[in-house]
């Protein structure tokens, strides 16, 4: 089974409406992080926000929140206000804990599109 | 304050050659990891590295590829024998804990002929 599933290929968002990245994990790891990055066209990895596995509440880092629905496994990506510069790449990814050394998995991405 | 650097930024070989890519970590950070990712896929882990111990190495990962981190501070990623499908880019991070964000190179783009 895929440890990230990113189901949305691509997207399309207008500028300054939210646009939702969808993103369901696989584990039996009770402790476990859950990342969303963003990779410009540039190719650099930016990290936008972490949700550990027990915390009660969604991460939320500026215009960027993390929907955690914890029992359907899930770990949406929200973006409000979207701008132009948010067109990208964007990668869910996991950290969890197997045979006491902690592994990373990457989502296959969705690429948004911000049209003005 | 420095980000991850990596070097070199491209590098063409022919099949068969060796080849040794480096990552320069943010200098606080004792964790650093390396990545490869291919063309419309997401990053895939091959190894980490805590100070200069190696605590992981991918079960993905051929006998071939070997990583170092001497010190603790520099890393450097080595394929042996290349092969035409270990095209893609390399990509180094570095973290404080492993449970914090990790900071992204810019990657080595490696292409075999």
């Amino acid at each position: 089974a895929q440890k990230i599933t990113q189901t949305q290929p691509g997207m399309f968002v207008q500028e300054k409406e939210a646009v939702t990245l969808d993103c369901t994990y696989d584990t039996s790891d009770p402790s476990y992080g859950l990342f969303w990055y963003k990779q410009p066209s540039s190719g650099e990895m930016i990290f936008l926000i972490y949700q550990g596995s027990y915390d009660q509440q969604n991460a939320t880092e500026g215009r960027y929140s993390l929907n955690f629905q914890k029992a359907r496994k899930s770990a949406n990506l929200v973006i409000s206000a979207s701008q132009l510069g948010d067109s990208a790449m964007y990668f869910c990814a996991m950290r969890e804990n197997e045979d006491n050394f902690n592994k990373f998995y990457f989502g296959s991405g969705t690429k948004l599109n911000v049209k003005p | 304050d420095t980000g991850v650097s990596q070097n070199p930024r491209h590098k063409i070989t022919k099949r068969g050659q060796n080849v040794t890519f480096r990552c320069d970590p943010i200098s606080e950070h004792n964790r650093l990891y390396w990545y490869r990712q291919t063309l419309g896929q997401g990053p895939e882990f091959l190894t980490y590295f805590q100070n200069e111990a190696q605590l992981e190495k991918s079960r993905l990962l051929s006998d071939r590829f070997s990583a170092e981190r001497p010190k603790g501070s520099f890393s450097t990623l080595e394929i042996q024998r290349t092969e035409q499908g270990d095209s893609a880019m390399y990509l180094c991070a570095s973290s404080l804990v492993d449970y914090d964000k990790q900071y992204f190179g810019p990657g080595t783009r490696l292409t075999v002929t």
